[in-house]
């Protein structure tokens, strides 16, 4: 099956530091992957779609400009947490997409565990 | 948009019960149906993907159904097992070319041994 992965799986780091989650899609390629944040005990949040060579599409309430997104190649999606606080503490998944014809699923990464000091 | 929902939020079984997992969702547009497994901590495991033209996939000891025009969807577990025990999401997107998931929020299952 489609394998995605996340690097790291965990990190810790001080309040006003900039964080980058790396999301791949290692044997398929993905023209668009979504990032997701979960907080504890709720359910997954879709935050943005990430599109291969164009701006990512935010959902309603997500600032562009504090989690960037960039998905410069077909297997690869970076999100960058900028100037990160106590509050932006998550679980951030991603997920890479296979689409063709009638046909579309999701393949979910393994999610990268953010704690901000 | 698409709201989903799972009741119950929480499920406690004895070992070797068959079980029913429920997921209604708002939109009867919904295209696919997704059922994942999460466990603590952890990512998403993917179990069943009902696609638009499906009201049923299998694999194992887990059938999930989809009723477009009642909006629910059901995961059964049959002969339940303390490995089982994890919380169950579903997920849906509505519409051919939107491929945004839509997820509830999940029913935690504990199988007692």
């Amino acid at each position: 099956g489609a394998v995605v992965s996340q690097h790291p799986s965990r990190v810790i780091c001080k309040s006003g530091t900039s964080v980058k989650i790396e999301c791949r899609s290692l044997d398929f390629q993905a023209t668009t992957m979504f990032w997701y944040r979960q907080f504890p005990k709720k359910s997954l949040m879709l935050m943005a779609t990430s599109n291969e060579g164009s701006k990512a599409t935010y959902e309603q309430g997500v600032e562009k400009d504090k989690f960037l997104i960039n998905h410069a190649s077909l297997t690869l999606s970076t999100l960058t947490v900028t100037s990160a606080h106590p509050e932006d503490s998550s679980f951030y998944i991603c997920s890479a997409l296979i689409a063709g014809g009638a046909y579309n699923e999701q393949f979910f990464g393994p999610g990268t565990r953010l704690t901000v000091l | 948009k698409q709201e989903v929902t799972q009741i119950p939020a929480a499920l406690s079984v004895p070992e070797g019960e068959n079980l029913v997992l429920n997921c209604s969702f708002t939109d009867s547009a919904i295209y696919n149906l997704q059922w994942f497994r999460q466990d603590p901590g952890k990512g998403l495991t993917s179990l069943l993907l009902i696609q638009s033209s499906q009201r049923e996939q299998t694999s194992g000891r887990l059938n999930a159904s989809l009723d477009k025009s009642s909006g629910r969807s059901t995961l059964y577990i049959a002969a339940s097992q303390p490995g089982d025990s994890a919380t169950y999401l579903c997920a849906g997107n509505s519409g051919a070319g939107s491929y945004q998931l839509t997820f509830g929020k999940g029913t935690k299952l504990s199988v007692i041994p």
